[in-house]
């Protein structure tokens, strides 16, 4: 079954401790990107991947890093996660970018 | 940097009747505009593209305008059934083909 999952679906963690959430897509798409969800501020793009090793930042880069080892993998990491950075992260990955095929999400608190 | 709105958080309408949900947009010109399905507490789901040289689009009951001099893209369900009730995003690119901006939604409802 084609699709994007990410891990884990639900984290609560503590301000400062590094996390990463993984996000894997099995479409052999290009293109992966990284967004977060807030209420009255809609999804906003973190970081976006045109393909391995090529990475850019998107509206709402601060505080997350982003790799691209290989072409289905694409990690978000919080090296210092703060209580700003509780939201709903989705994954998305597409052949080009005018196209893409979400993740379930990612819910992360931060205390 | 690019602006969008959509008209309203929410729009209640009868079964069967058509919907009509607003994005419009500020700044400068997309080279493409994209219309997405969010159920509750799911990942958004792709339903039509239209790009810039392009007045309509239709897939189904679904139906995208564009138009470029007012800024705007309106999105239509025709012959609406409660299954269509989600939130419905407008997404254009933002200075970068890669860069996206998605707008904050609406949330329709279709009343039986």
């Amino acid at each position: 079954e084609a699709q994007v999952t990410q891990n884990p679906r639900y984290l609560i963690t503590v301000t400062g401790k590094k996390l990463t959430v993984t996000c894997s897509q099995n479409m052999n798409h290009e293109y992966m990107s990284w967004y977060r969800q807030d209420p009255g501020l809609g999804l906003r793009q973190i970081y976006y991947s045109m393909n391995v090793e090529v990475t850019d930042k998107g509206d709402v880069p601060e505080g997350y890093k982003v790799s691209r080892k290989e072409k289905r993998n694409f990690p978000l990491i919080l090296e210092s996660p703060s209580p700003n950075q509780t939201s709903l992260y989705f994954c998305a990955s597409g052949r080009r970018v005018d196209e893409q095929y979400f993740g379930p999400g990612t819910r992360l608190t931060v205390t | 940097s690019q602006k969008i709105e959509q008209n309203s958080e929410a729009l209640n309408i009868q079964e069967g009747k058509t919907a009509t949900l607003t994005c419009n947009y500020t700044n400068y010109s997309p080279a493409y505009l994209q219309w997405y399905r969010q159920d509750p507490g799911r990942g958004p789901v792709f339903l039509l593209l239209i790009r810039e040289n392009e007045k309509e689009k239709r897939k189904e009951r679904l139906k995208v305008t564009f138009d470029t001099t007012l800024k705007q893209s309106l999105f239509h369900i025709t012959a609406s059934q409660p299954a269509d009730s989600a939130t419905y995003l407008c997404a254009l690119d933002s200075g970068g083909y890669q860069k996206v901006t998605f707008g904050t939604g609406t949330k329709l409802q279709v009343i039986p």
